[in-house]
């Protein structure tokens, strides 16, 4: 089985500033893929970001990017130019070749205006 | 479109009776997948799916039980309610591994007294 730790259970960032998510994962397959949810107060989750574990390079999805670590197994969220909008739940998940999807416990993010 | 329908929205089970969760996706597709939220623990996976006929347990399937007799329909039934069965279930779909992305019902909020 795999796991996904969030290691911080509540963020906040200021309107406009950037803020970086953390998460690592375990696991011993090689062929996985990676996610960002993002859940609202409304719980309907929703995709932020995926990344393929055998591209090295980061997935960027316009104000949302990823710091892919594969060595590390690490696997943040960086949210530049925070908007009163971002704030959620987010949750890091592993897609393994089981086709089963593993979740974090999820990080609460605060935005300040 | 209507993606991944989920009914009941709410429910309240006294100890020891039983019910279904009903989950229908529209999008044709192969995998389908039900998760229990509980505060503060992620999304534990309970059963999933990969296609009509098939089913395999998760993390938690201890007290539940599904079935896939069509692609449309992945239904979740509780034997013999428990307390600790009071979570927040979610029913979620996916396409194939590759496309990676989970589309969620919009939860169903079950507390057992």
């Amino acid at each position: 089985a795999q796991t996904v730790t969030q290691s911080q259970p509540e963020m906040s960032v200021q309107e406009a500033e950037t803020v970086t998510l953390s998460c690592t994962y375990d696991t011993s397959e090689s062929d996985y893929y990676l996610f960002w949810y993002k859940q609202p107060p409304s719980r309907q989750m929703i995709l932020v970001i995926r990344q393929e574990a055998y591209k090295q390079q980061n997935a960027t999805e316009n104000r949302f990017s990823v710091n892919f670590q594969k060595a590390a197994k690490s696997f943040s969220l960086k949210i530049s130019d925070s908007q009163l909008g971002d704030a959620a739940m987010y949750f890091c998940a592993s897609l393994s070749r089981r086709n089963q999807f593993y979740f974090g416990t999820g990080t609460s993010l605060t935005v300040i205006p | 479109n209507a993606g991944v329908t989920q009914t009941p929205k709410f429910r309240i089970l006294k100890i020891g009776q039983s019910m279904t969760l009903q989950c229908a996706q529209d999008m044709n597709h192969n995998y389908m997948y039900w998760y229990r939220q509980d505060p503060g623990m992620g999304l534990k996976l309970i059963y999933y799916s990969v296609g009509a006929g098939i089913t395999d347990k998760g993390e938690v399937p201890n007290g539940y039980n599904v079935s896939r007799s069509t692609t449309e329909d992945f239904p979740l039934r509780l034997e013999l309610a428990a307390p600790s069965q009071t979570s927040v279930y979610f029913c979620a779909s996916s396409y194939r591994r590759q496309a990676g992305e989970l589309f969620f019902g919009e939860g169903s909020r079950l507390t057992v007294l």
